[in-house]
């Protein structure tokens, strides 16, 4: 069964530290794995997209990799900030638009 | 502000009622997607339309049907609906077909079914 696991599930940090996400996934066939952050209450939105050929991607603060062999990516949060609270979404694409969606990580950053 | 609207924002109804959610994607989009999220749970794939045809279908119960309009915009329809289905309900949309297109997600129909 296609399944994307994420963890942890939650995670408390103070303003200012780092932060690494983990995505595991079973998905096949893969055609590429985005991050998501979800603020409360709305919709997701895209931070980065990965296909099996690019092992790193950045936006700002936030660096997602991606190891393709073991099924495994990250997404690291540098110097966080207190509008980073929010649940962060890894999200597979099997290809035809099939997207398979992990639970997400809720992170809070507290002051 | 992603540029796809839905309407209405919130919405209440009773056990066995039917209603209709609505999309509108961003301009120039061609591809529209509803996702189901309940509470404390991940969001799940519903359907995909592309130019007003159906490309990709998810976990969509029979109860519920969908449907893409020439001006591209996008109805959900829920029909006989029970407790179970009140969840949040988005909608999102992309330019291309393919799958590596980006999706913006709409602000979402908040759901409750009494």
């Amino acid at each position: 069964k296609n399944q994307v696991e994420q963890s942890p599930q939650s995670l408390i940090i103070l303003e200012g530290k780092n932060c690494t996400l983990q995505c595991n996934y079973t998905v096949s066939p893969f055609s590429n794995l985005r991050w998501y952050k979800q603020d409360t209450g709305r919709g997701p939105v895209s931070l980065t997209i990965m296909t099996f050929s690019e092992n790193t991607k950045s936006n700002g603060r936030y660096t997602a990799t991606l190891d393709a062999d073991t099924k495994q990516s990250s997404l690291h949060i540098t110097a966080s900030q207190l509008s980073d609270s929010a649940s962060y979404i890894c999200v597979v694409s099997e290809g035809g638009n099939k997207l398979v969606f992990g639970a997400g990580t809720i992170l809070r950053v507290k002051s | 502000d992603s540029g796809v609207t839905q309407t209405p924002k919130h919405l209440i109804t009773a056990t066995g009622q039917r209603v209709t959610l609505r999309c509108s994607p961003r301009s120039g989009d061609l591809s529209v997607y509803w996702y189901q999220q309940s509470l404390d749970q991940g969001l799940q794939f519903l359907i995909q339309y592309y130019n007003g045809e159906e490309r990709a279908k998810g976990n969509i119960l029979e109860r519920f049907s969908a449907q893409q309009f020439p001006d591209l915009h996008s109805e959900l329809n829920l029909s006989s609906l029970e407790l179970g289905d009140s969840a949040l309900y988005f909608c999102a949309s992309s330019v291309e077909y393919s799958g590596i297109a980006t999706q913006y997600f709409g602000p979402g129909t908040r759901l409750t079914v009494l």
